[in-house]
């Protein structure tokens, strides 16, 4: 079974719209952690949040914003106001206190229209 | 701060032949993971070091793919024989942390391998 679902595979908006990406994931642990990254086309995978699975504040940094709800296993991350640097692959993962794998998800590609 | 360097960025073999990938890790990290990430899919973890001990090497296949990290500072990942179905982009990682993979993980820029 995925550890973690991005169902967005592709995802475009025109510059300056608001866009979310979903993601879904699965775990039996009590502590765990979730994350995202940002992918541009050069391929360096950039860190963006860790989230820990006792912290459901929401948390915004600039123009983006993650929604941690443990209710629906889910961690979206919003852009607000999005810009044609922000087109790249995004990717969420998850991290459990009892293995040592870091479980990704397939990504979701947006890209920004200008 | 330097960040994860990785070389070669590219690399182009013909199958069955030999190849290998280098990995210099922030500075100071303890833990260093390779990741084989095929395009259009998410990266998938090949081994993972904790100092100069490897932690998890469940996903490396074996009978081709071997990691060392002999001082425990910088990596080499090999290929050999190569085969068509590892064409891909090859991702090194590193964390500060000596206890478990919840750490956040920095990337390098990876290498992409194309086997032709």
């Amino acid at each position: 079974a995925q550890k973690v679902t991005q169902a967005q595979t592709e995802i475009s908006v025109v510059e300056k719209e608001d866009v979310t990406l979903d993601c879904v994931y699965e775990t039996r642990d009590t502590t765990y952690y979730l994350f995202w990254y940002k992918q541009p086309p050069s391929g360096e995978l950039v860190f963006l949040i860790r989230r820990n699975s006792f912290d459901e504040q929401n948390e915004i940094s600039g123009r983006y914003s993650w929604n941690f709800q443990k209710s629906t296993s889910s961690f979206n991350f919003t852009i607000t106001a999005s810009q044609v640097v922000d087109s790249a692959v995004y990717f969420c993962a998850l991290s459990e206190e009892s293995g040592n794998q870091f479980y990704f998800g397939t990504g979701t590609s947006l890209t920004v229209i200008p | 701060e330097a960040g994860v360097a990785q070389s070669p960025r590219y690399k182009i073999i013909e199958k069955r032949q030999s190849v290998a990938f280098w990995c210099n890790p922030i500075s100071g990290h303890a833990t260093l993971y390779w990741y084989q990430q095929i395009l259009g899919q998410g990266p998938k973890l090949l081994i993972q070091f904790q100092n100069n001990g490897v932690v998890d090497d469940s996903q490396l296949p074996k009978d081709r793919f071997s990691a060392e990290r002999l001082k425990g500072v910088d990596s080499t990942l090999k290929i050999q024989p190569a085969k068509l179905e590892d064409s891909a982009v090859y991702l090194c990682a590193s964390s500060t942390s000596v206890a478990s993979s919840t750490d956040t993980q920095y990337f390098g820029p990876g290498t992409r391998l194309t086997v032709l």
